[in-house]
């Protein structure tokens, strides 16, 4: 398929479990950004990548967050040690350098017992 | 830092209503503005963006323009269908990084 795909689709985990999200960017895209989207706090941004380096880490919420991107490529955004509060969907976006269209995957629904 | 309010939901409306959805925004520097739209059991899709001032974006019937002198980014379409029920969000970005600040979505719904 040609747009960015995120998996699991669907998470349930235990309080205190390291759960791990993967996002497939559209090839070519060099620009990676992971948001959060809660009933809370709406939709915030996380992280973003250039490349494989992060400049802005500005949104992470807590040292449990944590996102690294290979090979231009692929990105696993792993929260360790899970609260409740980390209940959300989280969203994977791809972008051209340069572009200001951000292409949205479907998203990784977690659900923290 | 930036921010995007947005008119709160939910809306309701009978097909062929005009719509309007509101959206101010406060931001440093230049934004580009953007509609970003959520059908039920969907991901975030771009409807339509504006990236300087007076700049008209439109798809779908639906259309915004850009507002400096009222940061303002309002949604508008002339008569809305049943399909045009999701949920729809004003967002900015600014930087290098052009990551987006969103506001907290406006539920639209759209009866026969």
């Amino acid at each position: 398929g040609a747009g960015v795909s995120q998996s699991p689709s669907n998470k349930v985990t235990e309080k205190g479990k390291d759960v791990e999200l993967r996002c497939d960017p559209i090839s070519g895209h060099t620009a990676l950004y992971w948001y959060r989207q809660s009933l809370g706090q709406g939709l915030e941004f996380l992280i973003y990548f250039q490349g494989n380096s992060a400049p802005d880490k500005s949104g992470l919420p807590s040292d449990r967050f944590s996102a690294e991107r290979t090979g231009g490529s692929v990105s696993t955004l792993t929260i360790q040690r899970t609260q409740q509060e980390d209940s959300a969907v989280y969203l994977c976006a791809s972008s051209l350098v340069g572009s200001e269209t951000q292409y949205f995957g479907p998203g990784t629904r977690l659900l923290v017992l | 830092g930036d921010s995007v309010t947005q008119m709160e939901g939910p809306v309701t409306l009978s097909e062929e209503a005009f719509l309007t959805i509101n959206c101010t925004y406060t931001a440093t520097g230049y934004p580009s503005l953007f509609w970003y739209v959520q059908y039920p059991g969907e991901g975030l899709q771009l409807l339509l963006k504006a990236t300087k001032a007076d700049d008209k974006g439109s798809n779908k019937g639906f259309e915004a323009t850009y507002r400096k002198e009222t940061t303002s980014f309002h949604l508008e379409k002339g008569s809305v269908q049943v399909s045009d029920s999701a949920v729809y969000f004003c967002a900015l970005s600014t930087g290098s990084a052009r990551q987006l600040t969103f506001g907290s979505g406006t539920q639209l719904t759209v009866l026969p």
